[in-house]
């Protein structure tokens, strides 16, 4: 089975911060990675899809890239209302595990 | 709009079974599939399975089988998960979302395969004697 490995599991960063969080495939997965947003009490909330594409009302400031087995998602310029939880999730086949997490927090 | 709503919270004693339901709208229910999701308390997320109401195609964690079930009645646009033999560690939210599984080979293209792009309110299970 595929295993998504995230790191940092934990970032603290300032309001206007460049955020990068990695994603790390146990084999290709080509580019079919979704990125998620979690905050506390809610459902995920999908920010990106096939690695780069922007899901629906999701803010510019969002970014993914990557292919193969390596992804990265960015967040351009840290907005308050990003603080949370996110996480990777491969969909290439039949089982999607999703990466460990990782937390941004106020630094 | 669509939407998921799942059923309510549960208490359940070890070795009782669970069955959680997920009710769709705003779509059309048998053009995607519905994958569960789970997450214990202050842990990540813990993909399950996912049922194709479509192709009454199932896939899940190894780690579950024996012991979950994924069906769909598609006359009222309603997932269920079962999940039987209950532990301590099977408490946790679960969640359901909308997804588009692969093709019958498992592989991925422009019209299959897409993450899950609604979620339910999430339910959760305690398991506690």
């Amino acid at each position: 089975d595929i295993q998504m490995t995230q790191s940092p599991s934990t970032l603290s960063v300032s309001v206007g911060d460049r955020v990068t969080i990695s994603c790390r495939a146990s084999e290709s997965i080509d580019g079919w990675l979704a990125w998620f947003q979690q905050k506390p009490g809610k459902a995920p909330k999908l920010l990106i899809y096939e690695a780069s594409s922007l899901a629906s009302g999701v803010p510019s400031r969002f970014s993914g890239s990557g292919s193969g087995t390596e992804f990265t998602l960015t967040i351009s310029s840290l907005q308050p209302d990003d603080f949370a939880t996110y996480y990777c999730q491969q969909y290439n086949g039949y089982s999607l595990p999703f990466g460990g997490g990782t937390k941004v927090e106020i630094k | 709009q669509v939407h998921l709503v799942q059923s309510g919270p549960e208490v359940k004693k070890p070795g009782a079974s669970v069955k959680v339901s997920c009710q769709a709208s705003g779509y059309i229910f048998t053009d995607y599939a519905i994958s569960w999701v789970r997450q214990a308390p202050g842990q990540g997320l813990e993909w399950l399975g996912w049922f194709s109401a479509y192709s009454g195609h199932t896939n899940f964690v190894r780690k579950l089988l024996g012991r979950v079930t994924l069906t769909a009645d598609t006359s009222t646009s309603t997932a269920y998960m079962e999940l039987t033999s209950l532990r301590f560690d099977d408490t946790a939210v679960y969640y359901c979302a909308r997804i588009r599984e692969p093709d019958t080979e498992g592989r991925c293209n422009a019209i299959t395969c897409y993450p899950g792009d609604h979620w339910g309110q999430g339910t959760l299970v305690t398991v506690s004697s």
